[in-house]
This record gives C-alpha cells, structure tokens and sequence, in this order.
C-alpha cells in the first residue's frame, strides 16, 4: 500500500500571503489529522477530519482552516501568513473505524513551509 | 501541563550500548500510547502501539513496554543506523471521541561507532 503523501513538499511564502497544503491518505483510511511542528513546541495538533467533517479541533486561531473531500483527501489552509508560521506541517491518517482506543495515525513526509 | 513527558531529551551512546527512554503520562484510563522514530525533515515513522498495562511489543533492537505510568523503548545493542528522535504520544483525554494525539517533546538519540 503506498503511504500518505503531501504536496507540496516545500514552499516559501511571504507574509500576509496565504498558502494551501494537500494530504491524501493511505488507502482505505477515512480519518486525517494535520499537526504543525515546530524546533520549540514540538508537535501540535490542529484538527482532525472524518467524512468530511471536523471533528477535533487543536488550539490554532482561525486563520488556519482544513477540509476533507469526498475521496478522504485533505487540504488545509493558513491565511494572512505570519513568520512564526514557519514550521513543517504534517498530516496522519488512520482507518476511522471507530472504537473505544485510539487507531495508530501513519505520517507523510511533511511539507515545509517558510515564511519570509 | 504537560499529559506525555519524555526523558532524557537527548542521549548519546557508544555503538552496542544498550539503554532506555522514559515517557511518562498523566491521562486516566490510557487508550493507546505510540512510539515513533523521526529522523531529521521527515515525518515520524509508527514504531509501536501500546492499550494496555505490561503490554511489550519487539522489533529488531527496539522493545517497547508500558505500565500505568508510564512506557519505556528499551533499545539494545544500537546501532549508528538508530540515530534518531523517538516520539511518544498519547490521546489528551480518556474519553471516546479524541482522535488527536498529545506528543512528548521527544528523545534524540545519537549512536557513535
């Protein structure tokens, strides 16, 4: 089965622009999560999609946006760019079949973004 | 406060110098907790999924355990090809319906020949 993949792999933008990420699953995977990564705070969810609906959502301000297409696809988005929105932006996807344990989530490569 | 803590932050070892990380947790009623290995400006890589207290899971050098406190990656015999930062991470809260992961600060280990 191929892994999760993202594009685009890096992209440098300036600020105040906004940019858009892509993630597609494994397939088979109906649940995405998006997380940014950061040298200082590590690794920091931002939200989750299953079925095209946001289910969790982690403690960004609004400018950062997702959605997920029918085909389990996910994209998300950062407007009005700022420096400290520099970091690597990675995106899991796990089965979403539900349960009471939390399903193991496989990472993709990650894309990385510097704003200048 | 942090739920998933990680010890030490880095650690250095002499090729075939076998040791540990530590991951400690704070949430009730676990419902998974995962290792992952990251090596620089890639994604993690799943490791090990652990559910339940004195639960151990094996793969090649690494072998992961959990109690109710807290989860080791015992690594043995290292090679420098383990050179990385292992993640740990758990849900933030015990009940159904968190489908996000807490990750500790990570562990990054280097293995000189």
């Amino acid at each position: 089965k191929a892994g999760v993949t993202q594009t685009p792999r890096y992209l440098i933008k300036t600020r105040g622009q906004q940019v858009t990420l892509s993630c597609s699953p494994i397939s088979g995977h109906r649940s995405v999560s998006w997380y940014q990564q950061t040298p200082g705070q590590g690794l920091q969810f931002l939200f989750e999609y299953f079925s095209e609906t946001q289910r969790n959502k982690g403690n960004f301000p609004g400018r950062f946006s997702g959605r997920q297409f029918s085909n389990s696809r996910s994209e998300m988005n950062v407007s009005t760019l700022e420096l400290g929105d520099s970091a690597l932006y990675l995106c899991a996807s796990s089965p979403g079949t539900g349960g009471a344990l939390q399903e193991t989530q496989y990472f993709g490569p990650g894309t990385r973004l510097l704003v200048l | 406060e942090d739920q998933v803590t990680q010890s030490p932050e880095a650690l250095r070892l002499q090729e075939g110098e076998s040791s540990s990380l530590n991951c400690s947790y704070t949430v009730s009623g676990l419902r998974g907790l995962f290792w992952y290995r990251q090596d620089p400006g890639k994604g993690p890589e799943f490791l090990f999924t652990l559910y339940s207290a004195g639960e151990e899971k094996e793969k090649e050098r690494l072998k992961a355990t959990l109690t109710k406190k807290e989860s080791f990656l015992h690594i043995t015999a290292p090679k420098p090809e383990d050179s990385a930062t292992y993640l740990c991470a758990a849900p933030p809260y015990s009940g159904a319906g968190s489908y996000q992961l807490t990750f500790g600060k990570g562990t990054k280990l280097s293995v000189i020949p």
